[in-house]
């Protein structure tokens, strides 16, 4: 399977813990993003890499969310300190750098905090 | 202003019904158009670009229009499989990709 890649697919876990998201993109592609996305509303941009470097983070995005791309492959999305309102489906997805590329998704991982 | 505004819905046609939806954007830097569709529980997939001369494809169409930062896309004779909801995406010039809340089109026997 090469498509984009998103473990754990379902996170349950109790408030004010730490939580940790992996996201493996496309080989080939440079971009990578992370959204959020809860019932009824589009997918809300959280982050976005170019290779290794986080180009554009989110104004709405609190400092307990931090995102990683440490070799220009795969992400990481920690948020700690976890509250009920993280309670979202995180989505990751790829693209190459071309103008009017398509960015592929991944199922995303669901995060319950309870 | 949002930075992308989508038509709220949902919408409900019958089978065989043309249904329009319409998508403001507001950083006029924007330079990558598209729409997307998402079924119940599953990933946003492209289903279209929106390029500026307007672009079909069988029974979709898109059109933007720069200078009032609009882009709509029209379903023809629609069918059952339809059903999903319908993102708005627009592109910045740093790269991002920014989503409309969607339209939720539900098409009825």
């Amino acid at each position: 399977d090469t498509g984009v890649s998103q473990d754990p697919r379902h996170k349950i876990t109790k408030r004010g813990q730490n939580v940790t998201f992996r996201c493996d993109p496309i080989s080939e592609h440079n971009r990578l993003y992370w959204y959020r996305q809860t019932l009824g509303q589009g997918p809300e941009f959280l982050t976005y890499f170019q290779n290794e470097a986080q180009l554009e983070k989110s104004r709405l995005l609190s400092d307990r969310f931090s995102a990683e791309r440490p070799k220009g492959s795969f992400s990481t999305l920690e948020i700690q300190r976890t509250e009920q309102g993280d309670s979202a489906m995180y989505l990751c997805a790829s693209s190459s750098i071309r103008v009017y590329t398509e960015a592929f998704f991944g199922q995303g991982t669901r995060l319950t905090v309870v | 202003r949002k930075e992308v505004e989508q038509d709220p819905g949902p919408f409900n046609v019958p089978e065989g019904a043309t249904v329009a939806f319409n998508c403001t954007y507001s950083n006029s830097a924007s330079q990558s158009f598209f729409w997307y569709r998402q079924d119940c529980r599953k990933e946003p997939k492209l289903l279209m670009s929106v390029y500026s001369s307007g672009n079909e494809d069988g029974r979709f169409t898109a059109q933007l229009n720069r200078a009032s930062q609009y882009i709509s896309l029209l379903i023809r004779d629609s069918k059952l499989s339809d059903s999903a909801t319908y993102l708005c995406v627009v592109q910045g010039s740093q790269g991002n990709l920014i989503f409309g809340k969607g339209t939720k089109l539900s098409v009825k026997p």
